[in-house]
């Protein structure tokens, strides 16, 4: 099956840019779709295919992927985007949906 | 577009269940639908999805052979039979619009019900 691999934690200072990492075989080749997810509430899309943003989502957020690595890059951090980050691909493989398993962000 | 799922509950193990997912606010019969789970203090799981018309069922290999995914596109509704549930099926499960194209993403998930499996 396949793997997507995100770091537990990443920890930024308000204002500055953080990045949180995807990684996966050959993940390049596929669309990876993020996700935030804040304390007691349900998950909502940031980005999807590596990089687009739905109507609603600040700027702020942006992404992309390449070779074995998608990237979540959120600028000018904001103490509201503490969260849980999870991405996902589609594994054709099997016809399955994937989910990395997290990252939460801390804003220090 | 509003997902508000309902039918969680305790159950002993070796139970059953069944969750049901009322859709508003856009047509139902368009989309594909999921289930996605998340056990307490852990990441998501995809469960399963069914395309629009109900012809195409699949399921994360955990829960094949014991869960049904399953539609009524007359009273935009979505479900979830649970059989043969075990602890590990402990989880928040939340309906999501999607896959989109049966291979994007979730762009709308509802609030999620929870689901305790404990004798």
């Amino acid at each position: 099956s396949y793997v997507l691999t995100q770091p537990p934690s990443v920890s930024v200072a308000p204002g500055k840019t953080a990045r949180i990492t995807c990684e996966g075989n050959n993940i390049g080749g596929k669309g990876v779709h993020w996700y935030q997810q804040k304390p007691g509430q349900a998950p909502v899309l940031v980005i999807h295919y590596d990089s687009d943003r739905p109507s609603g989502i600040p700027e702020r957020f942006s992404g992309s992927n390449s070779g074995n690595t998608a990237t979540l890059t959120i600028s000018r951090v904001e103490v509201g985007d503490e969260a849980e980050f999870y991405c996902q691909v589609w594994n054709s493989g099997t016809d399955h949906t994937v989910f990395g398993g997290g990252t939460k962000l801390t804003v220090l | 577009v509003q997902l508000v799922e309902s039918g969680g509950g305790l159950v002993q193990p070796g139970g059953s269940l069944r969750l049901s997912c009322a859709a508003s606010g856009f047509t139902f019969s368009s989309y594909w639908m999921s289930w996605v789970r998340q056990a307490p203090g852990k990441g998501l799981e995809w469960v399963a999805k069914i395309k629009e018309d109900g012809s195409q069922k699949y399921y994360v290999d955990s829960v094949k052979g014991r869960f049904t995914i399953s539609r009524d596109n007359a009273n935009n509704s979505l479900y979830l039979q649970m059989n043969s549930l075990r602890a590990e099926d402990t989880a928040v499960y939340y309906c999501a619009r999607g896959p989109r194209d049966s291979v994007g993403e979730f762009d709308y998930w509802g609030q999620g019900t929870l689901v305790t499996v404990s004798s």
